[in-house]
């Protein structure tokens, strides 16, 4: 069975500094594993997502995910953090399932950016 | 196209009652999916369908639960005698897979959700 696992529910950074938020998957088969943020009262957006093709792949707002298959793990990363940074963040995995694919996603890493 | 649309995006009821939600897909998304999200909580899998036909249902989802998709196109949650449980934010997303076997390549689509509080 897949899961999700972020590691840290809260996580606070100062403005330009390093963000990396961790997550940790399971899968039996080979996974397609994606980033999303949710601003409060709206609904998730993606950021990023890794579908068997280059292991670090680039999304918006200059975040970036390597998916490193010996650790099973897809940690998202952004060089210095904006205000507008903090936002709620869900790692996910997708995997195929029956007629179709089925997206688990983690708990959430809550991400505070102070000035 | 507007992306997601969900109605309504807030309800409140009393335990007992049933309520129904609605989800608007972007037009040409073959996949949609319906997810419930409590406080500190990821999205959590309800089921999903591929165009008219629903293809997994969470074990986790009582019988009170029915979701259906007519035609394709948009779809319906339903809640039956709802319980003070059932309070969440309900979440529907849409994805376009041009063959059974595709993943979803370009990831989901959310709607921004219907608020559920039973009292």
């Amino acid at each position: 069975a897949q899961s999700v696992t972020q590691l840290g529910s809260h996580v606070s950074v100062s403005e330009g500094a390093l963000v990396l938020l961790r997550c940790n998957y399971s899968s039996s088969v080979p996974p397609y594993l994606f980033w999303y943020v949710q601003y409060p009262n709206q609904g998730l957006q993606l950021l990023l997502k890794y579908t068997s093709a280059a292991t670090l792949v680039k999304g918006i707002n200059g975040f970036e995910a390597e998916f490193k298959k010996s650790e099973t793990s897809f940690h998202l990363t952004k060089p210095s953090a904006h205000m507008s940074d903090a936002a709620e963040y869900f790692c996910a995995v997708s995997t195929r399932r029956g007629g179709g694919f089925k997206t688990i996603f983690g708990a959430g890493t809550r991400l505070f950016v102070k000035a | 196209d507007t992306g997601v649309s969900q109605n309504p995006r807030h309800k409140i009821t009393k335990r007992g009652q049933n309520v129904t939600f609605r989800c608007d897909p972007i037009s040409e998304h073959n996949r949609l999916y319906w997810y419930r999200q409590t406080l500190g909580q990821g999205p959590e899998f309800l089921t999903y369908f591929q165009n008219e036909a629903q293809l997994e249902k969470s074990r986790l989802l009582s019988d009170r639960f029915s979701a259906e998709r007519p035609k394709g196109s948009f779809s319906t949650l339903e809640i039956q005698r709802t319980e003070q449980g059932d309070s969440a934010m309900y979440l529907c997303a849409s994805s376009l897979a041009l063959r059974d076997s595709q993943p979803p390549l370009y990831g989901y689509t959310f709607g921004s959700g219907t608020r559920l509080t039973v009292v």
